[in-house]
């Protein structure tokens, strides 16, 4: 049972490029998250969405595009990549009813040149 | 509106002594705790939480916090730290829905 997997892992792109990243859950949480985590900010949401075609912008949202076409897949995308998105990025879901516990996957390294 | 403050970015204990990592909260409304920790490239791993019963709630490998409204804390603590403690720490606060605030974290070392 994976619950959430992310990928890429690690990725290494430049200034100015479209990035995507990927977030699926074997689960059939409703909400589903994504968080950068910046050294000395603990983790800021950017985007979350409460079921499929539903989004709304968090604390961060500025950069990136989201969309869920699907309940189990939630992709984060960079339109225009810059150095101040150098980041690790979790996904994660929650499951309405369970006391607001939020399950986070692995996780995305990425480093914008 | 909620927010977190986690007292030190970094905590260094010697093996089987006690640690304790300090947060701080503020809410408007009766308040979920949350202690999550992250070990070396991966993701958060749910500690333990507080939702309203218990003040004082147990975790996983040890690890407990008491939630004291006074003082509007949810201190974390375990009596003798291992090695394998070694990690970074998350308090995060709720309102009671789905958007949990995150303090910036604390990093513990565990000397031998």
């Amino acid at each position: 049972d994976a619950g959430i997997t992310q990928s890429p892992r690690y990725k290494i792109t430049e200034t100015g490029r479209q990035v995507t990243l990927m977030c699926h859950q074997t689960w059939s949480h409703s909400y589903m998250f994504w968080y950068r985590q910046d050294l000395g900010h603990g983790l800021r949401l950017i985007y979350y969405s409460a079921a499929a075609d539903i989004t709304d912008k968090g604390e961060v949202p500025d950069g990136y595009v989201v969309s869920r076409s699907k309940t189990e897949n939630f992709p984060l995308t960079l339109e225009s990549a810059t150095r101040s998105q150098t980041s690790v990025y979790f996904c994660a879901t929650y499951l309405a009813g369970e006391a607001d516990t939020q399950y986070f996957g692995p996780g995305t390294r990425l480093t914008v040149l | 509106a909620q927010s977190v403050t986690q007292l030190g970015s970094h905590v260094s204990v010697s093996e089987g002594a006690l640690v304790l990592l300090r947060c701080n909260y503020s809410s408007s409304v009766p308040p979920y705790l949350f202690w999550y920790v992250q070990y070396p490239n991966q993701g958060l791993q749910l500690l333990l939480k507080y939702t309203s019963a218990a003040t004082l709630v147990k975790g996983i490998n040890g690890f407990e916090a008491e939630f004291k409204k006074s003082e509007t804390s949810f201190h974390l603590t375990k009596p003798s730290a291992h090695m394998s403690d070694a990690a970074e720490y998350f308090c995060a606060v709720s309102e009671g829905d789905y958007k949990l605030s995150f303090g910036a974290g604390t990093t513990v070392t565990v000397r031998a």
